[in-house]
């Protein structure tokens, strides 16, 4: 198995709604990621995970919040979003934190935000 | 901070042709890729290069860390090829992506 699967792959919600993001990868990889993608932009960080503890928190909103329940599964909680925040999530993994990694990224969740 | 820029932001061609696209970093590397994200937003993997050259297919690449530059060379270009390019550089626990370099190719 050498892919990164993300659930689901669309989501509508508001902006009181409470919802999860999903990413597994069963590759034994031990670093995971998020990064947030807008239209016609390059990806960028949110977070990062190492050994299942968050290693990197690009000071992104407390809104966002990263878990990390084993070594092969990251989810993001999503709580009061804002209509700015529509856009595509994307997950990756690599085998291990740090410089030297290849990395390889899920389809990506396409969140909107009404 | 640490800038990646990719060149050229965007680029035509017609089936067949051959291309350059450039990525340029302000400071040194420890891992270079190259990925080709489709229509789809799937980011697929083309090269893992924080240094030298390696070709794939149609698709080759080559980073000279020394002088903070990678190249993807695309040869006979086909519509398949279309989409955004993008290079992202890891360096420690800074990892960036340039800005991309969207193609079309045209039949």
């Amino acid at each position: 198995d050498t892919e990164v699967t993300q659930t689901p792959k669309h989501l509508v919600m508001g902006m009181t709604n409470k919802k999860s993001l999903k990413c597994e990868q069963h590759m034994g990889h031990r670093a995971m990621y998020w990064y947030k993608q807008k239209a016609k932009k390059p990806p960028e960080l949110m977070f990062v995970y190492s050994y299942e503890k968050l290693s990197i928190n690009e000071s992104v909103p407390s809104r966002f919040s990263p878990e990390c329940p084993n070594s092969s599964l990251l989810n993001l909680h999503l709580h009061a979003l804002q209509p700015e925040d529509s856009a595509l999530y994307l997950c990756a993994s690599s085998l291990i934190g740090g410089p030297g990694n290849e990395q390889f990224f899920g389809p990506g969740t396409r969140l909107t935000v009404l | 901070g640490i800038q990646v820029e990719q060149s050229p932001p965007d680029l035509i061609l017609q089936e067949g042709a051959n291309s350059t696209l450039r990525c340029n970093f302000s400071d040194s590397v420890n891992n270079l890729q190259w990925f080709h994200q489709n229509p789809w937003g799937q980011l697929i993997n083309l090269f893992y290069i924080p240094s030298g050259t390696k070709q794939n297919g149609r698709l080759s690449a080559t980073t000279v860390a020394t002088e903070r530059y990678s190249l993807l060379y695309i040869s006979s270009s086909q519509t398949t090829d279309s989409g955004v390019y993008f290079c992202e550089r890891n360096a420690g626990n800074m990892l960036t992506f340039g800005g991309g370099t969207r193609l079309m190719v045209k039949p």
